[in-house]
């Protein structure tokens, strides 16, 4: 099973500094990766996919880039409303697909 | 607008049967893989199973495999998931979603675009 581990386990920052947000793999995935954002009481929401690109009507603040086994999504002026945690998954080790264990973003 | 809803959670004995379905609207649902995503209380995300567009292919995971039933009617438009022998750690909010790409190309492992709210599935005696 490919392990993904995200860090920082939290991120604390201010409106408009520029977020960065890793996820690693233990093994490569190629670029078969995607990010979800979560915020509390509500379901995830797919931002990113294939490593790099982004889902239909994510605002362009939102980046993601890497390949094989090192990830990062890329907020470059976040907002309140950005608060959520973040998660990484891999669709490369099917029929598997795992997620990291998240990141948790707090903009304020 | 796409809409996924989830419903048949609940609290259920260890050892207890559930069955969990999943109502879509707003798209051609026969023309896409679906999947259910679980989330334990305070803790991340956990794929659980997925299907593809003709139900020609099920997967699931290790945790589940053998317990766990996913199945679907495209006629009607909904997913379901059948538990069986459930266990406490089969505790989670149990989400439905849709995959990203349609079967048009040929079925690829799924990227979760559109979900459900969830379903809290309790299992405790």
């Amino acid at each position: 099973e490919i392990v993904l581990t995200q860090s920082p386990a939290t991120l604390s920052l201010s409106p408009g500094e520029r977020a960065t947000l890793s996820c690693r793999a233990s093994q490569s995935v190629s670029t078969y990766l995607a990010w979800y954002q979560q915020k509390p009481g509500q379901a995830p929401r797919l931002l990113i996919y294939d490593a790099s690109n982004r889902a239909p009507g994510l605002p362009a603040r939102f980046s993601g880039s890497g390949s094989g086994t090192d990830f990062t999504l890329t907020i470059s002026s976040p907002e309140p409303e950005d608060s959520a945690v973040y998660y990484c998954q891999q669709r490369s080790d099917w029929p598997s697909i795992t997620f990291g264990q998240g990141t948790r973003l707090e903009i304020k | 607008e796409v809409q996924l809803v989830e419903s048949g959670g609940g609290l259920v004995k260890p050892g207890g049967s559930l069955r969990l379905s999943c109502a879509a609207s707003g798209f051609t649902f026969s023309l896409y893989g679906m999947n259910w995503v679980r989330q334990a209380p305070g803790k991340g995300l956990e794929w659980v199973s997925s299907s593809s567009s003709s139900s020609s292919y099920k997967y699931y995971a290790d945790s589940v495999r053998g317990r766990f039933t996913i199945s679907r009617d495209n006629a009607k438009n909904s997913l379901y998931l059948q538990m069986n022998s459930l266990r406490g750690e089969d505790t989670a909010v149990y989400y439905c979603a849709r995959d990203l790409q349609d079967t048009l190309t040929g079925y690829q492992p799924p990227y979760l675009q559109h979900w459900g709210q969830g379903t809290l599935i309790t299992v405790s005696s």
